[in-house]
């Protein structure tokens, strides 16, 4: 069965300094990887997903993160964090076939807090 | 273009009372996903449908719980016979296709049973 680990249920940085989120996933096929931001009493935001292809992906708000498949992780980072970036990061996975189709498993989420 | 549009956004209800949840989707997705976010947990997933069928049920409760996609008008969510152990967030998801399709999600519907 899959699973989504998210090391960390929070995470405080300062204001320019580095954003790391780590997202450790298990699967027995090549999985589709996905990081969602969920702002207080909104709906989850795509950052970003990896299909196929680069495993360095590029995703809105200065994030990216990288597909390593020998660690099984795909962690989120951002050079410099700012204070809009407080939020609640969700690290995602869908196998894509048979039952599943697509349907997305959580990790259960790291909160961020940024101090100025 | 629309997002995903999820109606009541609030929905208070007493233990034994039905609670309906409405989600329309984005114009063009045919794809209807349902979550349930419970405190300090991630998003579960509870169901899968498109238009008239549910595809894929295997994250629902066997009881009270159904869901449906009609031809016309929103997916419809129904939890009947509300306890306070449903009290959650509820998301809906569409997408154009599965598989590496984005799903968008909706911004919630937040059950409280008293």
């Amino acid at each position: 069965a899959q699973s989504v680990t998210q090391l960390g249920s929070h995470l405080s940085v300062s204001e320019g300094a580095l954003v790391l989120l780590r997202c450790n996933y298990s699967s027995s096929v090549p999985p589709y990887l996905f990081w969602y931001v969920q702002y207080p009493n909104q709906g989850l935001q795509l950052l970003l997903k990896y299909t196929t292809g680069a495993t360095l992906v590029k995703g809105i708000n200065g994030f990216e993160a990288e597909f390593k498949k020998s660690e099984t992780s795909f962690h989120l980072t951002k050079p410099s964090a700012h204070m809009s970036d407080a939020a609640e990061y969700f690290c995602a996975v869908s196998i894509g076939y048979g039952g599943s189709q697509g349907n997305l498993i959580f990790g259960k989420g790291t909160k961020l807090s940024v101090k100025p | 273009n629309a997002g995903v549009m999820q109606n009541p956004r609030h929905l208070v209800r007493r233990r034994g009372q039905e609670a309906r949840l409405r989600c329309s989707p984005m114009k063009g997705h045919s794809h209807v996903y349902w979550y349930r976010q419970l405190p300090e947990e991630g998003l579960k997933f509870m169901v899968y449908l498109q238009k008239e069928n549910i595809i894929d049920e295997s994250g629902m409760p066997k009881e009270r719980f159904s869901a449906e996609f009609p031809k016309e008008g929103p997916s419809i969510l129904r939890i009947q016979q509300v306890v306070r152990g449903d009290s959650a967030a509820y998301f809906c998801a569409s997408s154009r296709g599965t598989v590496q399709e984005t799903q968008y999600f909706g911004p919630g519907t937040r059950l409280l049973v008293l």
